[in-house]
Parts: structure tokens; C-alpha cells; sequence
């Protein structure tokens, strides 16, 4: 069974401040998604990472997928109150298979 | 907007009884994923069906069925309703497998609340 580990769960911050959040499992990744989401909507797509050692920017989010493609990572550049929401990570490992997604971390970014 | 549509945004109704919840997926994807969102369990994966064959099956319950139809659009049926089914409800489409493509990237629709008294 593939698990999917996210952490932290809960990260409140201070406008202006950076933050990291980690994802990780016990297997091999076909491809990783990054989600954000908001209340009763819809998750939305903020990147897909598929090659090891790759890394994406967008905007101030920059995401890493690890060489051995077992875990990624979200950093946020200079955190702005329109950055809270629901982070989520999810994984595939097979390829268009099913999405298992990690339990997600909730930001806060305060004034 | 993902392209991906579900339909109704909301549905409130009783235990015991049966709903069917709709979704168009992006025009030309081929997959279609079903996900049930709780507040306990987090984003789960019910069912996949790739061009109207089911393709996986997740931690789905008997009560729950699925279809895709000719047109590619999915409809989830829940039958003998809980108050444990209460969740939201996510359908995903992909790309991949249209047109030899590769992306794995699933795009979500807004979802559908059920609520179950």
C-alpha cells in the first residue's frame, strides 16, 4: 500500500515569511501533483513534476521533486494572505493511475 | 476553471435514499476519476474509467456504482444512503491516453456537497 506523507499538517505565518512544506513516501513516484484548494471548492492544479531532481517555479512557489523521486517539496517565497488555503500533494505510482493524495497542509498567512 | 463540470454544486436528501451525481471532464480527456472528500478520510479515489470501461477500482462501497458514457461524461450513483456519506464529492479528468499523450495530470471539477440527514 503506497502512503503519502505531508508535513506540516497546520502552518500558521506572518505576511512576508517563507515556508516549506514536504512530501514523501516509501515509493517511487510515477508523477506528483501540487493542489491548492479552497473551502468547498475544487482542488486546482499548481504544478506536475514527473522527472527526478526536477524543479519548477511559479511566481514564488517553487516545487522540487527528489532525484530518487520519492518526495517533493513546496516552498513559498515571501508569504502573502492570498496564499492561505489547503496544500495538497498527490502522487501516482503507476502510470494514469489513481491519485493518492497526503492529508494536506492547511496554511494560514496573517497581516 | 479546470473544464471539468459536475453537477448539482449541492444535494441535501435522506437516508436510505439513491442520487446520481454528474461530470463532464475536460473536452477529449478519456479518464475520468471519482474522489470522496471528508473530514476525516481526506481526498479518497473511488473509481476510474478510461473511453467507458472501468479502469480501478478504489475503496468504494458496494451501494456506489459508476459509468461512463459514449459522449465520455461519468455519473456516480449512490444507493441506500448514510449519514457517513455525507462528503464532498471531486471528479478528475486526465489527458492521458488522448491522442497518444502522456500527462499524467488530473484535473478537478468543483465537486458536489451531499449532505445526508
Amino acid at each position: 500500500t503506497q502512503l503519502l506523507e505531508q508535513s506540516p499538517q497546520f502552518l500558521s505565518i506572518q505576511e512576508g515569511e517563507n515556508l516549506t512544506v514536504y512530501c514523501n513516501s516509501s515509493s517511487v513516484f510515477s508523477s506528483l501533483q501540487w493542489y491548492r484548494q479552497e473551502p468547498g471548492e475544487g482542488p486546482v492544479l499548481l504544478v506536475t513534476v514527473v522527472t527526478g531532481g526536477e524543479v519548477k517555479k511559479l511566481k514564488r512557489l517553487t516545487f522540487q521533486f527528489g532525484d530518487a523521486r520519492k518526495d517533493s517539496s513546496l516552498h513559498i517565497t515571501a508569504a502573502q494572505t492570498g496564499d492561505t488555503g489547503l496544500y495538497l500533494c498527490a502522487g501516482t505510482f503507476n502510470q494514469g493511475g489513481k491519485l493518492i493524495f497526503g492529508q494536506g497542509t492547511e496554511l494560514s498567512v496573517k497581516p | 476553471d479546470s473544464g471539468v463540470t459536475q453537477t448539482p454544486k449541492h444535494l441535501i436528501t435522506a437516508t436510505g435514499q439513491r442520487v446520481t451525481l454528474r461530470c463532464s471532464p475536460r473536452s477529449g480527456d478519456l479518464s475520468v476519476y471519482w474522489y470522496q472528500q471528508s473530514l476525516d478520510q481526506g481526498l479518497q479515489f473511488l473509481i476510474q474509467y478510461y473511453n467507458g470501461e472501468e479502469r480501478a477500482k478504489g475503496n468504494i462501497l458496494e451501494r456506489f456504482s459508476a459509468q461512463q458514457f459514449p459522449d465520455l461524461h461519468s455519473e456516480l450513483n449512490l444507493s441506500s444512503l448514510e449519514l457517513g456519506d455525507s462528503a464532498l464529492y471531486f471528479c478528475a479528468s486526465s489527458p492521458r491516453g488522448r491522442q497518444g499523450a502522456s500527462e499524467e495530470t488530473q484535473y478537478f471539477g468543483p465537486g458536489t456537497r451531499l449532505l445526508v440527514l
